[in-house]
C-alpha cells in the first residue's frame, strides 16, 4: 500500500515558467513533509520541508503548499531553470518513538527546456 | 567542511553472505539515516541513529541492522543476503535528525550487487 504517491512520473516545463510537482498521501498522521531533488549518479538533496500544522512554506524560488483536507501537497518552482531538471521526491515523516518512519514517493522527473 | 562519505562505493556479494557498509557523517552531525534505493521500490527508509541510539525505523526485516559509534560514524549490516538486496544504499546526516524536519545531507551511496 503506497502511503505517499507521486502520480506524474514526468513533467516538462519551459524555462521561466512555473513548475508544479504534486504529491498525495493517505495517512493523516504524518507530522511533516519534505521535498528532495536528485540528479543522476548523486545522492538526493534536501529542498524544503513543511510541518503538518502549516499550509505553506517558502524558500527562494521554492514554495510548498499543504492541503490537509485533500491529503495533498505540491512544490512550486518559480521561475523554473534548466538546472532544476532532476527527479523530485516527496516524503512524509511520522513521529513514533523508536518506530518513526519516513516514506518516499516514487519521484517525478522534471525537465526544464531552455 | 567535508561531506558525507560512504565506503565502499561498490560491492559485489554472493547470496547468503553478509555485508557491512560504512558512513561518515558531516563533522558535528549526530544523526545518520540509512536508505535503500531500487528501481522497483524507489527510495525506502531503513533506520536512523542519533547519538548511538536507533531512533526511527522503517519496515525492513531484522536482517538489516545498524549501529553508530561515539564519533557518529555509522555502519549498516545486512546478513544472509538475497538477490533482492541489490540496491544503492544511501546514508544521510543531519544536525537534529529526522524529528527536526530539517536538512539532511546525503552521501554518494554504496552500490551493492548480490549474485
Amino acid at each position: 500500500d503506497q502511503q505517499v504517491k507521486q502520480n506524474s512520473p514526468s513533467l516538462s516545463v519551459q524555462e521561466g515558467r512555473i513548475s508544479i510537482l504534486n504529491c498525495d498521501y493517505t495517512n493523516s498522521m504524518f507530522d511533516y513533509f519534505l521535498w528532495y531533488k536528485k540528479y543522476p549518479a548523486e545522492g538526493p538533496t534536501f529542498l524544503i520541508s513543511i510541518s503538518s500544522i502549516k499550509d505553506k512554506n517558502e524558500d527562494g524560488r521554492f514554495t510548498v503548499f499543504l492541503n490537509k483536507s485533500a491529503k495533498h501537497l505540491s512544490l512550486h518552482i518559480v521561475p523554473s531553470q534548466p538546472g532544476d531538471s532532476a527527479v523530485y521526491f516527496c516524503a512524509a515523516f511520522r513521529y513514533g518513538g523508536s518506530q518513526g518512519n519516513l516514506i518516499f514517493g516514487k519521484g517525478t522527473k522534471l525537465s526544464v527546456k531552455p | 567542511k567535508a561531506g558525507v562519505t560512504q565506503t565502499p562505493r561498490y560491492l559485489i556479494k554472493t547470496r547468503g553472505q553478509q555485508v557491512t557498509l560504512s558512513c561518515s557523517p558531516i563533522s558535528g552531525h549526530r544523526s545518520v539515516s540509512w536508505y535503500q534505493q531500487t528501481p522497483g521500490q524507489g527510495l525506502q527508509f531503513l533506520f536512523e541513529y542519533f547519538s548511538e541510539t536507533q531512533r526511527n525505523k522503517g519496515n525492513f526485516p531484522g536482517r538489516f541492522s545498524g549501529r553508530q559509534f561515539s564519533n557518529s560514524r555509522s555502519e549498516m549490516n545486512v546478513s544472509t543476503l538475497e538477490l533482492g538486496d541489490s540496491a544503492l544504499y544511501l546514508c544521510a546526516s543531519s544536525l537534529g535528525g529526522l524529528a527536526g524536519g530539517r536538512e539532511q545531507y546525503f552521501g554518494p551511496g554504496t552500490r551493492l550487487t548480490v549474485t
